[in-house]
């Protein structure tokens, strides 16, 4: 039951430019988590906005929430090619089968060039 | 150092003979889950367990049990393995019960079944 949708797939940069990536979802959620993935290693959590928040930081990384258009962007700011990874958008649900349980995208794979 | 731990890291097998994927964390969290990861599917939850004794079954458990009988690990284990289940395996858990905050990765196994 995938819930959340990352746009774009896959996004290339140059070093110093700002990577944006964007998350859709479908139902009503407790809170939404950002994950990165480098290449088949696990996953690292990177942060957590809950429904009733509308934008965290977290050094270089900006979150914003807008659950009336079910969506979420992050925002990497001066992006270094250490950044080159996975990103995935997860959502925890406030009902049903998967309340409370983590609901993936099939993330977004950034690439950053030296 | 808190962490999840998982044994093996890699492992091919053949169709049929029984296998156990270990998980360990020493953070004393009460949540624990099991992922797999695909190409192109992302990841989808296979068990998870939310205290001592209590396992429930995510979106993909077919061929996959759990158990719990300590609180640190969270074996996953295939009795006959096919070669769809060859994939990248994740471990997870997280303070609280159910996924309402962050989740600790561990660094994955990856399984081939011939």
């Amino acid at each position: 039951s995938q819930q959340g949708e990352e746009d774009p797939q896959a996004l290339s940069i140059q070093e110093g430019e700002n990577a944006t990536m964007n998350c859709s979802y479908k139902t009503s959620i407790n809170n939404l988590q950002w994950y990165r993935q480098n290449s088949g290693r696990g996953l690292v959590h990177l942060i957590l906005i809950r429904s009733n928040e509308r934008e965290k930081h977290s050094g270089r990384l900006r979150v914003t929430l807008d659950t009336s258009k079910k969506s979420s962007s992050l925002l990497i700011t001066a992006s270094r090619a250490a950044d080159t990874a996975s990103y995935f958008c997860a959502t925890v649900l406030n009902y049903g089968g998967s309340q409370g349980n983590l609901i993936f995208g099939k993330g977004t794979k950034l690439s950053v060039k030296p | 150092e808190a962490q999840v731990t998982q044994n093996p890291r890699y492992l091919i097998t053949v169709t049929g003979k029984k296998l156990t994927v270990t998980c360990s964390q020493n953070m004393n969290h009460e949540y624990m889950s099991w992922y797999r990861q695909d190409p192109g599917l992302g990841l989808r939850q296979i068990y998870y367990s939310m205290n001592v004794e209590v396992t429930d079954k995510g979106d993909v458990p077919e061929g996959y049990k759990v158990s719990r009988k300590e609180k640190r690990n969270f074996p996953l284990i295939l009795e006959s393995p096919s070669p769809n289940q060859t994939s990248l395996y994740f471990c997870a858990s997280s303070a609280t019960s159910r996924g309402y905050n962050e989740q600790f990765f561990g660094p994955g196994t990856r399984l081939t079944v011939l």
